[in-house]
């Protein structure tokens, strides 16, 4: 069975600070990885993809990607309160089977 | 993106009756998806939403409880039925694929506060 994780959290850091967001993943045909945010009360939104080892930078994001260790980071620099909510972690082979971590919580502290 | 529309946005339900949630996107897209997410946990799959077939039900989840249509590539909806307090959740439609784009995100629908009294 296909499994994502991530440590459930909370995550407190302080604003200003690098927030950093862990995911490992089994299964070793997975080919897309996503990062969602979602606020409480909210639905998931996307805020980053990763197709190929490396880094990729959108703003203050940084998606890590490393396929040989099953493993994915996201990383939000200069945090905000406004960054706090959960981060949910997913996988996919070709579109056709999402994945979905439990998600970390993140508490950005002022 | 694609511009999702999901409806209703909240009900409150009395036990053993059914309600239909509704998903319409702007775009063709090749996947939906309907998703449950119970306070405090993650997403969970319900079931895949098959344009013009029966829709594909993960464990756990079967066809007489969440029966869900899809006439095209545009539009969705997800039935509860029978609902006891146990099915109070949010309701997620999701989308991926565009047709036009080749696009494989996926994309969320605001989401339905289903209470079931």
């Amino acid at each position: 069975q296909k499994e994502v994780e991530q440590n459930s959290g909370p995550l407190s850091v302080p604003e200003g600070a690098i927030a950093s967001l862990n995911c490992t993943y089994s299964d070793r045909v997975s080919q897309s990885f996503f990062w969602y945010r979602q606020y409480s009360g909210k639905s998931p939104e996307l805020i980053m993809s990763i197709y190929s080892n490396g880094d990729k930078e959108d703003g203050r994001f940084t998606a890590q990607l490393n396929k040989a260790s099953q493993y994915v980071s996201l990383l939000i620099r200069d945090s905000q309160p406004s960054d706090s909510a959960t981060y949910l972690c997913a996988v996919t082979d070709y579109g056709q089977n999402f994945v979905f971590g439990p998600g970390t919580r993140l508490s950005v502290l002022p | 993106s694609a511009v999702i529309s999901q409806k209703p946005s909240r009900d409150i339900c009395q036990r053993g009756t059914s309600l239909t949630i509704q998903c319409q996107v702007d775009s063709q897209v090749t996947m939906m998806f309907w998703y449950r997410q119970q306070p405090g946990q993650s997403l969970t799959l319900i079931a895949t939403a098959n344009q013009g077939s029966e829709a594909t039900y993960e464990s756990g989840f079967v066809i007489d409880k969440f029966p869900i249509s899809r006439p095209n590539l545009t539009f969705s909806t997800l039935t509860v039925s029978n609902m006891s307090p146990e099915d109070s959740s949010i309701y997620l439609c999701s989308v991926g694929g565009s047709v036009q784009h080749r696009n494989e995100k996926l994309f969320f629908g605001s989401g339905t506060q289903l209470s079931v009294l």
